[in-house]
């Protein structure tokens, strides 16, 4: 258990559905991630949200969708995929802190147990 | 863009033998992770690293941060079954401020621990 939960852990859904991961973290972070893995890939960063305001988005295609409504959850809405999108989406989230006025890197992150989308 | 080589890609050891890991980077990083991940699972976190020579171990697991804050790598000694599974390095940079933890991940070493 490591603070991050996931659901659904496993999704199918054809391309005309639309859909929704959701993230919860109970570590009181003020940062929260999306990643998508692939097989034979590294880890890919999707996008990243800093106190509730997305600070990063990875060249991420629009039909995948963020949003943070407060800094304990993450959603990913997910309309019209293709079947190249199937993959394990993961969840992180972290605390950053403010050093001299700007967010200081160096922090863990911590990831959910992911969940499993397929698109047929 | 920064880029991690994860070496090696995958072992297979057998029970008892000791494992080592390692990750190099074309650029500096403030920070070095390892994470386990199971099949079917997220990564979990293993060691986290702070500082340059940083030596770190969490019971059979040991992991330093290099001197020239480009490598780290990872042992594992006295392996057991339960060991398997793919080793993660990732690291981050905050040069600037700009980059909020985000990580980058090698490509991950796949261990098979034969008993």
């Amino acid at each position: 258990e490591t603070g991050v939960t996931q659901t659904p852990r496993h999704l199918v859904m054809g391309m005309t559905n639309k859909k929704s991961l959701k993230c919860e973290q109970h570590l009181g972070h003020n940062a929260m991630y999306w990643y998508k893995q692939s097989a034979k890939k590294p880890l890919e960063l999707m996008f990243v949200y800093n106190f509730k305001e997305q600070t990063e988005n990875n060249s991420v295609p629009s039909r995948f969708s963020p949003e943070c409504p407060n800094s304990s959850h993450l959603f990913l809405h997910l309309h019209t995929l293709q079947p190249e999108d199937s993959a394990l989406y993961l969840c992180a989230s972290s605390q950053e802190a403010l050093v001299f006025g700007r967010l200081s890197s160096g922090n863990t992150i911590y990831f959910g147990e992911g969940s499993w989308l397929t698109v047929v | 863009g920064q880029q991690l080589n994860q070496s090696p890609q995958s072992m297979f050891i057998q029970e008892g033998e000791d494992v080592s890991m390692n990750c190099t980077s074309s650029s500096i990083f403030n920070t070095w992770l390892w994470y386990k991940q199971d099949p079917g699972e997220g990564p979990v976190l293993l060691i986290a690293l702070y500082k340059a020579g940083e030596l770190t171990s969490n019971g059979r697991l040991t992991a330093q941060f290099g001197i020239t804050r480009k490598d780290s790598f990872l042992n594992i000694s006295a392996s057991i079954p339960s060991d398997v599974g793919i080793y993660f390095c990732a690291g981050s940079s905050n040069a600037g401020g700009t980059s909020y933890g985000k990580l980058t991940f090698g490509q991950g070493t796949i261990l098979t621990v034969h008993p």
